[in-house]
């Protein structure tokens, strides 16, 4: 059974840098079957997928148009999690955070029902 | 503005039937690319209802089905029961913007 459990501040500044990093267990990092996602929820944005870390013999990321300029997303193989890194926050940032488990068998790319408890992140000064 | 527009709300008595849509362009659901249907019940997190358009991951209830027509798809619950009351949302791939994208969401209210 797939557990994420997400860990990170949930009030900042604007332009301060939002991090979050989310645990994985019951499934590795670098499985060939995975992609672990971030997505994020707020009332104006609806639901937003913002990026994704996977490993197929080398490591990849993919970021969403709207954020490329401020991700970063990076797997920690030694412990067995991965993060989220946005920079410069602004109001508009406010959501609450999803760390997900993409499912992937090369046919079908969905997201599952492993979403991490979310982290309700406030951007205000 | 979503990418993939959905109707805000849709209602139903129990027992009867009701469709939400999804409506996408050519570059995305009019592309072929997969669409994906995720069930969010209040103060969960979304569940994953269809995927590939029409099938069912284990345990969900056949009363939920899924189909597409050119560049929109479409979710049909029938039977409807009080515990369908969620909100219901579409997510494929665009490839304009080379990522995956949401519906905005639909609100069922089962009357």
């Amino acid at each position: 059974q797939v557990q994420l459990q997400q860990s990170g501040p949930g009030l900042l500044k604007p332009s301060q840098t939002l991090s979050l990093t989310c645990a994985i267990s019951g499934d590795s990092v670098s499985s060939n079957s995975a992609a672990w996602n971030w997505i994020r929820q707020s009332p104006s944005r609806g639901l937003e997928w913002l990026g994704r870390t996977y490993y197929r013999s080398k490591w990849y990321n993919d970021y969403a148009v709207s954020v490329k300029s401020r991700i970063t997303i990076k797997p920690d193989t030694s412990r067995n999690q991965f993060s989220l890194q946005l920079n410069s926050v602004t109001p508009e940032d406010t959501a609450v955070y999803y760390c997900v488990k993409g499912f992937d068998d090369g046919v079908y790319y969905y997201f599952d029902d492993n979403w991490g408890q979310g982290t309700l992140v406030t951007v205000s000064s | 503005q979503s990418v993939l527009t959905q109707p805000p709300s849709v209602s139903g008595a129990r027992g009867q039937r009701v469709t939400i849509s999804c409506t996408g362009s050519s570059s995305n659901i009019g592309a072929n690319h997969d669409v994906h249907w995720y069930q969010q019940l209040p103060g969960t997190v979304p569940k994953l209802l269809i995927y590939g358009y029409s099938n069912r991951p284990s345990g969900v209830p056949d009363r939920f089905s899924g189909s597409k027509s050119g560049t929109s798809a479409s979710l049909a619950i029938t039977g409807l029961q009080a515990e369908d009351e969620a909100d219901y949302y579409c997510q494929s791939y665009d490839r304009r913007l080379s990522g995956w994208v949401f519906g905005g969401g639909t609100k069922l209210t089962v009357l």
